[in-house]
This record gives C-alpha cells, structure tokens and sequence, in this order.
C-alpha cells in the first residue's frame, strides 16, 4: 500500500516551453503533497507543500508564478514549471501523506527528471 | 543552514562488512527518517525514529537517536552489493507541520 506515482518520468523540453508533471497517490487519499527538487549528487530540497483544495505554501527562495502547484484533489496535485529554462533541468520528486497512510510518514514517487534544452 | 548533516559522506566497504552512517541537526524534532535511493530513483523509506525512542531494529537496520546531542545512526549489518544507494537522513521538526528537511546524503558503496 501507500504507493506514489509520477508523469511523466522523464521529459525533456525547449527552453521557453512549460513542462507539467503529475504526482498521483495510487492507493490512499492524500491531504498533503510535497515536492521536491534535487540536482546531481545534491540531496533533496522541498520546494512547496500543498493542502487538497487549499493554495501551496512556497519555500524560501521558490518563485511561485514560476512553479505552479494544484492539487485539485485527495489523489492528484501537479507541479508545472512554466517557461522553463536549462537552469530549471532538475529531478522533481513528489511525495504524499495523510489519509489512512498516516501524516508520520511521506511516500515518495520515483521522480521525474527535467531537462530543458 | 542545513538542518541534517550525514557524515561520512562517502563510504566504501567490503560484502559482509558493516556500515555506519551518522547524522547531526540543529533543531527539535518529531522524529528522524532514513531514506535510501538508487542512482536515479526515488526514496525509499527504510525506518522512523519518533523523538522519544533511542534505538529501532528493522532487519538488517539499526537505527539510534540520541536527542542530547542532536544526533542519529544507522547501521547495515552484514551488507551486501544491492545496498549501494544514497543514504539521507531527514528530520520532521516540531512545529513544521510534518515538513522533512533532508540531509546531504552519504553515497555507500558495497563492493561484492
């Protein structure tokens, strides 16, 4: 159980172009999503967290006209990075709590790694 | 600042040996996760120490919190080959509403 998904798991864009990704939870019904981003060999920086029907809260440093967050429902939240530019290339990682998995613990997706051309 | 700090950063060892990582941050917590990723991959969680616990077993995993010194290790015993992955450790800081702010990672290499 508590299993994340992702898509697309990879892409790769145009500089300019606005790239979506989705981070669904399979099997339980999330209230909170993060994500995250993670350049080579770096560790994992949490770019926002977003409530089911509620705005995203940004982190620190986060634009957030640039990465837009919707998490329209208990299984779905998207993170679109809009006009993308190669400094944008990153792997995104999603992850989810709440619901009947519990809010101890995140269930993260496999990732989705950008790069912009 | 960096709430957890993983050292030692790279660790290369011999199938069988243990492995030791530690982990330091800065604030309170709720608890401390461990996570293990393959090069290109998502996290996997591997255990979760709650503050008020000092040691946690799960299978070849031992895991200690010593919340005095803002501290924690895990320990793989008798490795083997598919146990090179990143390892991060990531705290839930109290009052942060279930955020997890990672650590640097430590990259284990197990040599078969």
């Amino acid at each position: 159980g508590a299993v994340v998904s992702q898509h697309p798991s990879r892409v790769i864009c145009k500089s300019g172009t606005s790239v979506k990704i989705e981070c669904r939870s399979l099997d339980f019904q999330a209230t909170t999503m993060f994500w995250y981003r993670q350049f080579p060999k770096q560790s994992l920086m949490l770019m926002a967290t977003s409530n089911e029907g509620s705005k995203a809260t940004y982190e620190q440093g986060v634009e957030k006209d640039k990465f837009l967050i919707n998490h329209a429902s208990l299984t779905l939240s998207t993170l679109t990075v809009t006009s993308a530019h190669p400094e944008d290339s990153s792997f995104y990682i999603c992850s989810a709590s709440g619901g009947l998995a519990g809010f101890n613990e995140q269930f993260f997706g496999p990732g989705t790694r950008l790069t912009v051309l | 600042s960096q709430q957890g700090e993983e050292d030692p950063q790279a660790l290369s060892i011999q199938e069988g040996e243990n492995a030791t990582m530690n982990c330091s941050y800065k604030t309170s917590i709720n608890n401390l996760q461990w996570y293990r990723q393959n090069s290109g991959r998502g996290l996997v969680h591997l255990i979760l120490i709650r503050s008020n616990e000092r040691e946690k077993h799960s299978g070849r995993l031992r895991v200690t919190l010593d919340t005095s010194k803002k501290s924690s290790s895990l320990l793989i015993t008798a490795s083997r080959a598919a146990d090179t992955a990143s390892y991060f450790c990531a705290t839930d800081e109290a009052g942060a509403n279930s955020k997890l702010t990672f650590g640097k990672g430590i990259t284990l290499s197990v040599r078969p």
